[in-house]
């Protein structure tokens, strides 16, 4: 059973539509975080969301971390081909040293 | 003047060989992971090392040795390579080994395949 649960699992849209990744657990974070990973390449951080309601925002990026510290959400607005790629979410389990990981979502954007 | 560098990016052997994974990194982060990414894609912590020491041991095969010879350095040496083995290995560092707020680093990624 994984702690963070992500959907949807695949996401393919058309250039320019607006779209949300979704990140839901039954556990409290103290934080999450989101990653993007290309092909052929390590993943990448995005943001850290810390206090519940947070809503952070990177260009057409926006994040949300949930009140309960349960969820958050990932929004692409106006998208891009560039923005293709799988997106993570992770956030630390009761020890601090380990990061636990969502199976992802993999989204691509066609020109 | 790469971050955190593996080699190598893949690497094809037959079942039942010993094969090695180098990691490095330039960041001066005192912290340092392998992680496994099955072919679905799910990202697992498999080792960490703070400082040389050994700070997380999940649930691996006792094929798999980690050897950190300074804090700049993760290798990953597995012992008789199983099909099941196949993935894609992630080195990671960050600079402290609490994950809450911080950002870890990821490698490029190298592929194995085992046959």
């Amino acid at each position: 059973t994984q702690l963070l649960e992500q959907s949807p699992q695949f996401l393919s849209i058309q250039e320019g539509e607006n779209l949300t990744v979704y990140c839901n657990s039954s556990s409290v974070f103290s934080s999450l975080q989101w990653y993007r990973q290309e092909p052929g390449e390590g993943p990448v951080l995005l943001v850290t969301v810390v206090t519940g309601g947070e809503v952070k925002k990177l260009k057409r990026l926006t994040f949300q971390f949930g009140d309960a510290r349960k969820d958050s959400s990932l929004h692409i607005t106006a998208a891009q081909p560039g923005d293709t790629g799988l997106y993570l979410c992770a956030g630390p389990q009761a020890n601090d040293y380990k990061l636990s990981f969502g199976a992802g979502t993999t989204v691509t954007v066609r020109a | 003047d790469t971050a955190v560098s593996q080699t190598p990016k893949y690497l094809v052997t037959q079942m039942g060989n010993d094969k090695s994974i180098k990691c490095e990194q330039n960041l001066g982060h005192d912290t340092m992971y392998w992680y496994k990414q099955d072919s679905k894609k799910f990202l697992k912590i498999m080792f960490s090392y703070n400082n040389k020491e050994l700070i997380i041991n999940e649930t691996v095969p006792n094929r798999f040795s980690p050897k950190s010879p300074d804090k700049a350095h993760l290798n990953l040496h597995i012992n008789s390579l199983e099909l099941g083995d196949s993935a894609v290995y992630f080195c990671a560092s960050s600079q402290v080994g609490g994950v809450g707020l911080v950002e870890q680093f990821f490698g490029p990624g190298t592929r194995l395949t085992v046959l």
